[in-house]
This record gives structure tokens, C-alpha cells and sequence, in this order.
């Protein structure tokens, strides 16, 4: 079945340093990936998708590119905020299935002042 | 932009109760989920529901649970007879198309007593 592995938490990170949270998965055929971010109290958002090979996903600084040749799709941000403290899903579509989403752990992101 | 809309924000109930956990889809989605996340731990898949029918479920999914839409708008997730362990966020997503993101709520705390 479809997996996603995530690199391990918690990360903490000072203000302006370049984040990398590392993301693979394994799954059949082409699926979809996307990054969620989830704040303290709050529900996923949705923060960058890639729907084939090469695209790169961005949104609000962050950027991460669908990799098929090594089923990586980490997520990189050049200088992150206090702001970015969260916590960072990688998850995958498959190709085949009804749609549903398969989650790493989670990654959890403090960055401080 | 539009927006999953879950009520209530936090329901608490005593062990053995039935609880129903409400979501407001986005108008024009077609793929309903349900997934729920234990405290600390990653999000996990309940069940998918596409034209008025399950489309896939997962082991948690077991016959204390079921979901129905009602009223063609309202998607609902019912536990019927509720245990400490279900004692979790329960977040509602919906999707367009299958290979699409998922739209997320901002989910459900259940507290069992």
C-alpha cells in the first residue's frame, strides 16, 4: 500500500536559518503530493501541491519539488519566521485509489527568535 | 474562499453515548473523508464517501461508526457507542476530483469521559 515517511521531529530552528523537512513515500503509479501545515489549536492547511514529475510546489516562501526518481518531495524554505512554528504533514493522493490521503508523522517546526 | 465548516468544535461525552459529528462540504465537492488524529499522533484515514455511498474505509472504521449525508448537504460521522480510545480530533475534508487536494476542516475535538 501507499506509505509516506517523514524526516524525524522535533526541528528547532532560529529565526532567518533554511529549513529542510525531508519527505518520501511509496506508492504506485503517479500520485498527487502535497505539504499541510497545522498550527497549534488549529485544523490542515493545505500549503503547496505537486501533481506530477518535476513540478515544484510553492506557496509563502516554501517550495518543494516532486522528485520521482528518488520519491522525495521535501519541503525547503530559505529564511523561516517565528510564524512557520507548526507542524508540517507530507501526504500523497494515489493514482489508483478513491482519493484518499495517505500522512507522514508529522513534523514538528519551532523556530525562535 | 470557500471552506469545510465542522460543528461542534469540541463535544464531550461519557463513554458508551452516541455522538454525531457534522461537516458542511464545500458546494461543488464530490469526495467526502473523515480521518481523525489521537493527540500527538499522525492523521488517520476513517473512510472516503463518494455518490452517496462508502467508498473505502479503514480497519479503525469498524461498526460502531457510520456516515450518511442526511440532507444531501450535511455529511455526518456517527459513533455509536462511544469508547475512551475514540478520543480524538476528528477532521471532515472534501475534494472536487479524486486526484485533487483535500479541503480540510477545522475538525472536531471528542473527549470521552
Amino acid at each position: 500500500g501507499n506509505s509516506v515517511t517523514q524526516m524525524e521531529g522535533p526541528v528547532t530552528l532560529s529565526e532567518e536559518a533554511f529549513l529542510t523537512i525531508n519527505c518520501t513515500y511509496t506508492a504506485t503509479g503517479y500520485p498527487s503530493l502535497f505539504w499541510y501545515v497545522q498550527y497549534p489549536g488549529e485544523g490542515l492547511q493545505l500549503l503547496l501541491k505537486a501533481t506530477k514529475a518535476d513540478d515544484k510546489g510553492s506557496n509563502k516562501g516554501f517550495e518543494a519539488t516532486y522528485r520521482k526518481e528518488t520519491t522525495s518531495f521535501h519541503l525547503e524554505k530559505g529564511s523561516v519566521q517565528v510564524s512557520d512554528s507548526a507542524v508540517y504533514f507530507c501526504a500523497l493522493n494515489g493514482e489508483t485509489n478513491a482519493g484518499k490521503s495517505t500522512f507522514g508523522d508529522g513534523t514538528t517546526l519551532t523556530v525562535k527568535p | 474562499e470557500p471552506e469545510v465548516t465542522q460543528t461542534p468544535s469540541h463535544q464531550v461525552t461519557q463513554m458508551g453515548q452516541e455522538v454525531i459529528l457534522r461537516c458542511v462540504p464545500i458546494s461543488n465537492h464530490l469526495y467526502f473523508y473523515w480521518y481523525r488524529q489521537i493527540l500527538g499522533q499522525k492523521v488517520e484515514f476513517l473512510v472516503s464517501f463518494y455518490n452517496n455511498e462508502i467508498s473505502e474505509k479503514s480497519e479503525i472504521f469498524d461498526d460502531q461508526f457510520s456516515v450518511e449525508r442526511p440532507d444531501g448537504s450535511n455529511f455526518t460521522l456517527k459513533i455509536r457507542s462511544t469508547k475512551l480510545e475514540d478520543s480524538a480530533m476528528y477532521f471532515c475534508a472534501t475534494q472536487y476530483y479524486s486526484n485533487q487536494p483535500q479541503h480540510f476542516g477545522d475538525g472536531t475535538r471528542l473527549s470521552i469521559l
